[in-house]
């Protein structure tokens, strides 16, 4: 079974001071993976895909397949990247069929 | 239940029947999201219910997508006269009150149209 964890419920870090947002999965096969945010009163939104390999409001994520490990970075935190994130993973087993699976979130809070 | 139930898991169906989502959320919790993941995209926000207020339907993709949640407790998604993009995991997720505390997502249900 495929298994998302996300080991921090709430990071605090000041403004300006570098961002990790762990985020660990569990498949035998080749995953895609996500990043989606929650801003405060708004509805959750793709932040990175990882096969994309590009970089979002600064942010990246570099999948690593030895530590099964697709942690969210950003090197200067800023106020606005206060929000709810989410880590997920897409199973595509190539015959129509796949499932998605969430992390349970991670609430970043940015300290002015 | 401990978390939020979907039901069924798994629908295969033919192109223009309807077909009807059922989400049960995690008891106490009045908001109720519904979203969609297409293969190779992201997640794609559907509809959102908080507690007896009228719905944000902004995201239904078309008319033949409906919602209704009743008693404030389970939800049900009906998409009317199937079409094979229509074919999506479909996620339901509840939080506690609102869009500022975190999302509990259910397994979702794998829509598939032939």
């Amino acid at each position: 079974a495929q298994r998302v964890t996300q080991p921090e419920k709430l990071l605090s870090v000041f403004k300006g001071a570098p961002v990790e947002l762990k985020c660990n999965y569990s498949y035998s096969g080749s995953p895609e993976l996500f990043w989606y945010v929650q801003y405060s009163r708004q509805r959750l939104q793709l932040l990175l895909r990882h096969i994309s390999r590009e970089s979002i409001k600064g942010f990246t994520a570099d999948l690593n397949k030895g530590e099964t490990s697709f942690h969210l970075k950003k090197p200067f935190a800023q106020e606005e990247d206060s929000a709810m994130y989410y880590c997920a993973l897409l199973r595509d087993s190539g015959a129509g069929s796949y499932q998605l699976t969430f992390g349970k979130g991670t609430k970043l809070s940015v300290i002015p | 239940g401990a978390g939020v139930s979907q039901s069924p898991s798994n629908k295969v169906t033919e192109k223009g029947k309807d077909v009807e989502l059922r989400c049960d959320p995690i008891s106490g919790h009045t908001a109720l999201y519904w979203y969609r993941q297409s293969l190779g995209q992201g997640l794609e926000f559907l509809i959102y219910f908080q507690g007896n207020s009228a719905p944000d339907k902004s995201g239904l993709p078309s008319d033949r997508f409906s919602a209704e949640r009743t008693g404030g407790s389970v939800s049900t998604l009906t998409i009317q006269r199937t079409q094979q993009e229509d074919s999506a995991v479909y996620l339901c997720a509840s939080s506690l009150r609102d869009t500022n505390q975190p999302q509990h997502f259910g397994d979702g249900t794998r829509l598939s149209i032939l």
